[in-house]
């Protein structure tokens, strides 16, 4: 069960559309629909962005988007703001009840 | 709202077993719907799963820890506690507990976290 990859950093100017990859296996990403995304604040609590690869829990802004395709699944974040610079990780399930989460990026508002 | 509350030592010594606990509340642990985490962060490092509890006791491990770990749940405390064995300077994080959303397979609800070092 190894660390799904993502990319180290992406940065933005405010207003711009960001996407950040998270690439996994056929064991993972590939088998499910069920990737989910959070946003993490240095020192608060990780927050759910996206569940089932795009869908957004209640409350969550709709610049958050997020979609698959085979072994990859992105999180788009659209009108980019500078409360959104944080560290963002993916999560995928990996069958039996266990998952596996990405290695983070790093968001940077310009 | 349900809130989690987590609490336990900072500081453990190499070998020491780390045990830390998740404290339920405005809700139910023996809720259906929900499963109940563990999740960490090393020090500039990403998030890793740990583990995982239902309320009726059934669990799910991190291949990775299986061997050190143990994740138990006392519904007549509304807690669900971890242990892990034999911890070295690798184990030092911080520490989160976690409600599992059952039918989405996520995360929805966060405790504070814990900073665990681990050091003589």
């Amino acid at each position: 069960q190894s660390a799904l990859t993502q990319p180290a950093s992406v940065s933005g100017s405010p207003g711009q559309s960001i996407t950040i990859s998270c690439t996994g296996t056929s064991s993972d990403v590939g088998s499910y629909n069920l990737v989910s995304w959070y946003q993490h604040h240095p020192g608060k609590a990780p927050q759910l962005m996206i569940y089932e690869g795009s869908n957004r829990p209640s409350g969550v802004s709709n610049r958050f988007s997020g979609s698959k395709s085979v072994n990859t699944a992105s999180l788009t974040i659209s009108g980019l703001q500078a409360e959104d610079e944080a560290d963002y990780y993916c999560c995928s399930y990996a069958g039996s009840r266990t998952y596996v989460f990405g290695t983070g990026t790093k968001v940077t508002v310009l | 709202q349900l809130q989690l509350q987590q609490s336990g030592p900072g500081l453990v010594k190499p070998s020491e077993t780390l045990s830390l606990t998740c404290t339920v509340s405005g809700g139910s642990i023996s809720s259906t719907s929900y499963y109940w985490d563990w999740i960490r962060q090393p020090p500039g490092q990403g998030l890793e799963w740990i583990g995982s509890i239902y309320y009726s006791g059934s669990t799910s491990y991190n291949p990775s820890l299986k061997s050190r770990v143990t994740i138990s749940v006392d519904p007549s405390k509304n807690q669900f506690s971890l242990k892990l064995t034999s911890v070295t300077a690798a184990d030092t994080a911080v520490y989160y507990c976690a409600r599992q959303w059952e039918v989405a397979y996520a995360f929805d609800i966060w405790g504070q976290g814990t900073r665990v070092t681990v050091s003589s």
